[in-house]
C-alpha cells in the first residue's frame, strides 16, 4: 500500500511567521517529490519540486527532503494571508509505473 | 504556451445517464493524468497514459468508468450510467516526462441528480 501521510490542520499561524508544512511517504524508493497549493474552488498549482536530499529554497518556500527518514517538508517564511490555502504533497512512487500519489493536504491559515 | 484546458467546466447531468470529460493536454507533454476530488477531499489518482497508452488503469472506480487518449493528445473520460456518487470535480493533469511535474487544468464540476 503506497501511503502519503499529511497532517490534515487546520494550521494556523500569525502573519509573518513560519509556516511548517509535513508530509512523510511510505515507498523509500521514491525519487520525485512535489509541492502543489490548491485555492478553495481552484485546481492544484505547483510551489516546488524537489528530487536530492537537503534543502531547497524558492523566494520565501523551502522544501527540505530527507530520504533516509522519507520525509519531505515546506517551508513558508514570513508568510502572508494570501498563503492561506491547502498544501498538497505528491510523491512519485518508483516502482508503480510513474504513478503520483497525493496526500489529502494540509489546511493553512494565515491571521493577519 | 496554453495550459492544460479541460471542457465542460460544468456538467449537470441526471442519475443513469452518460457523460464525457475532455482534456486537452499541454502541447508535447506525453504524459496524462485524471484525478477525481470529491468536496473538502484529496485527490484520488484514476488513470495515467504515457503517449496512448495506459499502463495504470488500477485506479478506475468502476467498469462505469473508461478513458482513452488518441494521437497522443486529449483524452476522454467517460463516465457510464452515471450515479449520484460520481459527483465531484474531475481533474487531468499532463507533464512532459512522467517523473516530471504534473500541470493541472482548471478540472470539471460534474453534479449527478
Amino acid at each position: 500500500q503506497k501511503e502519503v501521510e499529511q497532517n490534515s490542520g487546520p494550521l494556523s499561524v500569525p502573519e509573518g511567521a513560519i509556516a511548517s508544512l509535513n508530509c512523510t511517504y511510505s515507498d523509500r524508493g521514491s525519487q520525485s517529490f512535489f509541492w502543489y497549493r490548491q485555492y478553495s474552488g481552484k485546481s492544484p498549482e505547483l510551489i516546488m519540486s524537489i528530487y536530492s536530499n537537503g534543502d531547497k529554497e524558492d523566494g520565501r518556500f523551502t522544501a527540505q527532503l530527507n530520504k533516509a527518514s522519507q520525509y519531505v517538508s515546506l517551508l513558508i517564511r514570513d508568510s502572508q494571508p494570501s498563503d492561506s490555502a491547502t498544501y498538497l504533497c505528491a510523491v512519485n512512487f518508483f516502482n508503480t509505473g510513474n504513478q503520483f500519489y497525493f496526500g489529502t493536504g494540509t489546511s493553512l491559515t494565515v491571521i493577519p | 504556451g496554453a495550459g492544460v484546458s479541460q471542457s465542460p467546466s460544468n456538467k449537470v447531468t441526471e442519475k443513469g445517464k452518460d457523460v464525457e470529460l475532455r482534456c486537452d493536454p499541454i502541447s508535447g507533454h506525453t504524459a496524462l493524468y485524471w484525478y477525481r476530488q470529491s468536496l473538502g477531499q484529496g485527490l484520488e489518482f484514476l488513470i495515467y497514459f504515457q503517449g496512448n497508452s495506459a499502463p495504470d488503469k488500477s485506479g478506475l472506480p468502476s467498469d462505469r468508468f473508461s478513458a482513452e487518449r488518441t494521437g497522443g493528445s486529449v483524452s476522454t473520460l467517460t463516465i457510464q450510467r452515471t450515479q449520484q456518487e460520481d459527483s465531484a470535480v474531475y481533474l487531468c493533469a499532463s507533464s512532459r516526462d512522467p517523473q516530471e511535474t504534473q500541470y493541472f487544468g482548471p478540472g470539471t464540476r460534474l453534479l449527478v441528480l
